[in-house]
């Protein structure tokens, strides 16, 4: 079954420190996977997107990390800021069917 | 801002109202969509528009009617809905059906 599971589903952190967010899916066969971050009540942006080949892709201070072995990705954010507060989605498509399957995102508040 | 634009950004009816939302893009896209997104649920896609043709329906129930006059334009009409209706209604664009989806600021729909 075609499934993305994120963890944890909230995350409260302080300003400046790190965290990491995971995602482990079952969708086969695998396309692509894209992070999206989400303000509260905005439609979702898109943060990288990988492909079986890539293992680590970044965008400021977002890495997203694939092993297509185990089905796992996982996106560190580095020096949090009040901005990062935000719902974070990942999505997988199946390459078979070209759905995209959407986690339920994991909800990050970042305090001062 | 995504290029994508959704109106209106709040909308709250009766159950027996009929009211239409509407997704207007300028980027050039070839492909649009409609998305339902509920509280801790994951995003659901509704319908998939590709060079204006309705290409899928994700058995979405009778009370919601997409139409898509052009390439530019997306609507959806909504007529006698349910109070499980209430939700963030995204729209989303992309070149094709392959490449990365840009999505609007979405409109909050309460009925009651």
């Amino acid at each position: 079954k075609n499934q993305v599971e994120q963890s944890p589903q909230s995350l409260i952190i302080l300003e400046g420190k790190n965290c990491t967010l995971q995602c482990n899916y079952t969708v086969s066969p695998f396309s692509n996977l894209r992070w999206y971050k989400q303000d509260t009540g905005r439609g979702p942006v898109s943060l990288t997107i990988m492909t079986f080949s890539e293992n680590t892709k970044s965008n400021g201070r977002y890495t997203a990390t694939l092993d297509a072995d185990t089905k796992q990705s996982s996106l560190h954010i580095t020096a949090s800021q009040l901005s990062d507060s935000a719902s974070y989605i990942c999505v997988v498509r199946n390459s078979g069917t070209y759905k995209y399957i959407f986690g339920t995102g994991t909800r990050l508040k970042v305090l001062a | 801002e995504t290029g994508v634009t959704q109106t209106p950004r709040h909308l709250v009816m009766g159950m027996t109202n009929k009211k239409s939302l509407k997704c207007e893009q300028h980027l050039g896209h070839n492909a649009m969509y409609w998305y339902k997104q509920s509280a801790k649920k994951p995003l659901e896609l509704m319908f998939v528009y590709n060079f204006k043709e309705q290409t899928e329906n994700n058995s979405v129930p009778s009370r919601f009617s997409p139409e898509c006059p052009n390439s530019s334009h997306l609507f959806l009409h909504l007529h006698t809905l349910q109070p499980e209706d209430s939700a963030l209604y995204l729209c989303a664009s992309s070149r094709d059906r392959d490449t990365e989806a840009f999505f609007g600021q979405g409109t909050r729909l309460t009925v009651v």
